[in-house]
């Protein structure tokens, strides 16, 4: 099973929709969550950090499940510039190591 | 001015060639990476260091040799690649231990094909 695991996508929906993603993890013992987002041809950027109570900045809310070991993004108002790889990243060990999944395609359209 | 900066963004080399891609943050923090992102995989985390010291290598092959002279400064050098080490290098910066430290910085990257 593979440590990060998430849908690839790609999503296509329309200005204004409300689009959710997925992801699971494999470690239990994982300690921190978080969404990047990467647009094409550039780096990787924090979008948010994911708490146990579940968290909302603006129109992007995300959630936690540590006992489905699951994590969501919902995105409100879907936006063309929200159109990007949106990457799960888990914090499982070590001092400060990350392992992303491959990451979810989105594409927002007029 | 960036946080995390590489040079160079772009690069082309031979098999038989030596190059060195380099990293410096301006952020004031102690752990530095290197991962490697290909098409269809997600980030590959080769290398960290913390307090210029590598604390991770990710049985990574020896054509890839790191270089941490300072906590603000680190190389990736190369030499007798092979084409299918083609990818995007990204280098990466965090200060962990404080609130928030986990949060990693990157910098634009390097796209290198190997000839």
């Amino acid at each position: 099973r593979k440590e990060v695991e998430q849908d690839p996508g790609p999503f296509n929906v329309p200005e204004g929709a409300t689009v959710a993603f997925n992801c699971t993890y494999s470690n239990s013992a994982s300690q921190s969550f978080f969404w990047y987002r990467q647009d094409c041809r550039k780096e990787p950027k924090l979008l948010m950090s994911v708490y146990s109570s579940g968290n909302e900045d603006g129109r992007f809310t995300a959630q936690l499940n540590r006992a489905s070991q699951y994590i969501s993004l919902l995105i409100r108002d879907s936006k063309l510039s929200d159109s990007a790889t949106y990457l799960c990243v888990v914090k499982t060990s070590g001092y400060s190591t990350l392992t992303f999944g491959k990451g979810t395609m989105l594409l927002v359209s007029p | 001015e960036t946080g995390v900066t590489q040079t160079p963004r772009h690069l082309v080399m031979g098999m038989t060639n030596k190059k060195s891609l380099k990293c410096e943050q301006h952020l004031g923090h102690n752990a530095m990476y290197w991962y490697k992102q290909s098409a269809k995989k997600p980030l590959e985390l080769m290398f960290v260091y913390n307090f210029k010291e590598q604390t991770e290598n990710n049985s990574v092959p020896s054509r890839f040799s790191p270089e941490c002279p300072n906590s603000s400064h680190l190389f990736l050098h190369l030499h007798t690649l092979q084409p299918e080490d083609s990818a995007l290098y990204l280098c990466a910066s965090s200060h962990p231990g404080l609130e928030g430290g986990d949060e990693q910085f990157f910098g634009p990257g390097t796209r290198l094909t190997v000839l």
